[in-house]
């Protein structure tokens, strides 16, 4: 599976929007982008995944380049809740069900 | 609908004990993964199991081993422990084997 980079660490006002990079420079034509985040000491939770289009759901936006390099996910109001390290990460599903997690960033939301 | 559930949720041992670690996946998912997670790191892919078979094997010696039940619950076991195996053990499920996977709360083991 492709690599991905992240910056390891963000900060967000609370009730503003996060936007979280995400580069995925050797991506193949069917591997996803995933993301999920961690908050301190729990299992990570699904947040969202795409291949091409953006997608959105009650959590968050998926928003990937044409070119499929780079990604950015966004939180649309941030609270202090959604502090939490964030990966992203990039499968594909002829790979077989593993996830590959890198160091992810750090998103503190401030009050 | 209960999501994914682990047990026991924290656990203590010595060097070279052995453990067992379980797992019941959200029900209808027949595949489960197991991960470990060392403090500071993400987590690292350990086994995928689909329909009781091994699907997958991530680069960790033969002293883990695992196996999944006719009801698709799953044991992770880990045979003469080691200091390093100090860490946060998830198991994650999914419908098939390639749908999106769910994670547990983990188990965290302590090896002193």
């Amino acid at each position: 599976d492709a690599k991905t980079t992240q910056p390891p660490s963000m900060d967000c006002a609370e009730g503003r929007a996060a936007n979280l990079p995400c580069n995925h420079s050797t991506i193949s034509g069917n591997e996803y982008v995933y993301w999920y985040r961690q908050i301190h000491s729990q299992g990570p939770q699904y947040i969202i995944h795409g291949l091409k289009n953006n997608e959105t759901n009650e959590m968050a936006s998926l928003i990937i380049t044409e070119d499929r390099k780079s990604s950015t996910l966004i939180l649309p109001h941030a609270t202090l809740r959604d502090t939490a390290v964030y990966y992203c990460i990039v499968r594909s599903y002829n790979a077989g069900n593993m996830l590959t997690f890198g160091g992810g960033t750090r998103l503190m939301v401030k009050p | 609908d209960a999501g994914v559930t682990q047990s026991p949720t924290h656990l203590i041992k010595t060097r070279g004990q052995q453990v067992t670690l379980r797992c019941s996946p959200i029900s209808g998912h027949k595949s489960v993964s197991w991960y470990q997670q060392v403090l500071g790191q993400g987590p690292q892919f350990i086994f995928q199991y689909y329909e009781k078979e091994e699907r997958g094997r991530g680069n960790f010696p033969d002293r883990f081993s695992a196996r999944q039940f006719p009801n698709y619950s799953s044991e992770l076991n880990v045979n003469a422990l080691l200091l390093g195996d100090s860490a946060l053990y998830l198991c994650a499920s999914s419908l098939e084997g390639e749908e999106t996977q769910y994670f547990g709360p983990g188990t965290r083991l302590l090896v002193l």
